[in-house]
């Protein structure tokens, strides 16, 4: 079975720094990779997506993702940080043979410092 | 245009009550979920709708969960003798078209739900 897993349960960068939050899944063929961010009392929001090609994905507000598949990991990152971007962020993964649901890794939340 | 809307927002209840959980898909999507965040959990899938049919129960966690959807719309979750275990956000969620794991799915706010 698909699994998903965020190393990193919470994050503090200071504003204006570079940010990497780390995502490993399991899966033995190339999956659907998502990042969610999840504001406080709001909705999950999709940043990106990865299907397939060009394993640099480029999403909104200024977030990248890398599909590395050696490492089967699919690392989100910003070079330079927003204090409006502390949220908790959510890394996923879609397998048509697995039906259409979305495996969530357990998410981390990141924390902004002026 | 709307997006996905969930009520009640927030739901507080007693141990052993009965709980409905609306969600109101972005109008058109044909896929319908549901997911459960509960604290220190990531997100788990509960029940997959295409149309007003459930092919994916599978997260389910116990036959007191149960879902139902109504003209291709509105979705409802019914909790059935809730557990203190159950409190978490229910989070509800529509895509367009059909099957696909790589269709973006859209999330509601969700609706917290507490029992006591």
């Amino acid at each position: 079975a698909q699994s998903v897993t965020q190393p990193d349960i919470h994050i503090t960068v200071s504003e204006g720094a570079s940010l990497e939050l780390r995502c490993n899944y399991s899966y033995g063929a190339t999956p659907y990779l998502f990042w969610y961010v999840q504001s406080p009392g709001q909705g999950l929001q999709l940043l990106l997506k990865y299907f397939s090609g060009d394993t640099l994905v480029q999403g909104i507000k200024g977030f990248e993702a890398e599909f590395k598949r050696s490492q089967s990991s699919f690392n989100l990152r910003k070079p330079s940080v927003h204090w409006s971007d502390a949220a908790e962020y959510f890394c996923a993964v879609g397998a048509s043979e697995y039906g259409n649901k979305l495996v969530f890794g357990a998410g981390t939340i990141l924390r902004v410092k002026s | 245009g709307a997006g996905v809307s969930q009520s009640p927002s927030n739901k507080v209840t007693e141990k052993g009550k009965d709980v409905e959980l609306r969600c109101d898909p972005i109008s058109g999507h044909t896929a319908l979920y549901w997911y459960r965040q509960s604290l220190g959990q990531g997100l788990e899938f509960l029940i997959y709708f295409q149309g007003n049919s459930a092919p994916d129960k599978s997260g389910l966690p116990s036959d007191r969960f149960s879902a139902e959807r109504t003209g291709g719309s509105v979705s409802t979750l019914t909790i059935q003798r809730t557990q203190q275990e159950d409190s978490a956000v229910y989070l509800c969620a529509s895509s367009p078209s059909g099957a696909g794991a790589w269709n973006e799915q859209f999330f509601g706010p969700g609706t917290r739900l507490t029992v006591l």
